[in-house]
């Protein structure tokens, strides 16, 4: 059974600070990593789909790293602001890729403060 | 472009009525999808269609049916609303290819109570 882990699951940080989160997924059979972003009444947004490991992308004042080896990734925001306040959610694909369809972690949910 | 569009928005239906929730895309996606969200939960696939006239089923599939008719709309069917079926659903789809390196884009979900 896939699993994707997500840690931690809620987050509080001030408004300027910098923080990461983490993604594990499985290592073995490894086709690609996706990151959502996803404001509360809002759609989930794709961040980041992620390929190759050693993979570092970024957008803004986020960006993530991968390294499939180990089955990890992190996403870091560089600089808080209250409008990155949402829930980050990172998704595995299943069936070895081929269908498009995910299997979402439970995401880490990020408060940022003024 | 209005991209993946859910409706209805909002629902509340009586234990063992019916309903269907329509997804409509305007990408030319080949790949839809239906996900529900709960609370603590991360998103589970209910069902997933690879092209039009297809479908197969996803992670939580009992209690609901899907057709995909048109390649452009996804349907999602509950015939007897069980308490249980309560949440939020999402529909996304993907790009033609819809391989593991394509992104999903979301609709903007539908809330379903069931009393």
């Amino acid at each position: 059974i896939l699993n994707v882990e997500q840690s931690p699951q809620s987050l509080h940080v001030q408004e300027g600070d910098s923080t990461n989160f983490t993604c594990s997924f499985p290592s073995s059979n490894f086709y690609a990593l996706h990151w959502y972003r996803w404001e509360t009444a809002k759609s989930p947004e794709a961040l980041f789909v992620m390929t190759l490991n050693g993979d570092e992308k970024k957008k803004g004042r986020i960006s993530a790293t991968l390294n499939t080896k180990e089955g990890y990734s992190y996403l870091y925001i560089k600089g808080s602001q209250p409008e990155d306040s949402a829930t980050y959610l990172c998704a595995f694909p299943r069936n070895g890729g081929s269908q498009g369809n995910l299997i979402f972690g439970k995401g880490t949910k990020l408060s940022v403060k003024p | 472009n209005a991209g993946v569009t859910q409706t209805p928005k909002f629902r509340v239906l009586k234990t063992g009525q019916s309903m269907t929730l329509l997804c409509a895309q305007d990408m030319n996606h080949e790949y839809m999808y239906w996900y529900r969200q709960d609370p603590g939960m991360g998103l589970r696939l209910i069902h997933y269609s690879v092209g039009e006239g297809t479908t197969a089923k996803g992670e939580v599939p009992d209690g609901y049916n899907v057709s995909r008719l048109k390649k452009q709309n996804f349907l999602l069917g509950l015939e007897s609303a069980a308490p249980s079926q309560t949440s939020v659903y999402f529909c996304a789809s993907s790009y033609p290819k819809g391989g593991a390196d394509t992104e999903a884009f979301f609709g903007q979900g539908t809330r379903l109570t069931v009393v």
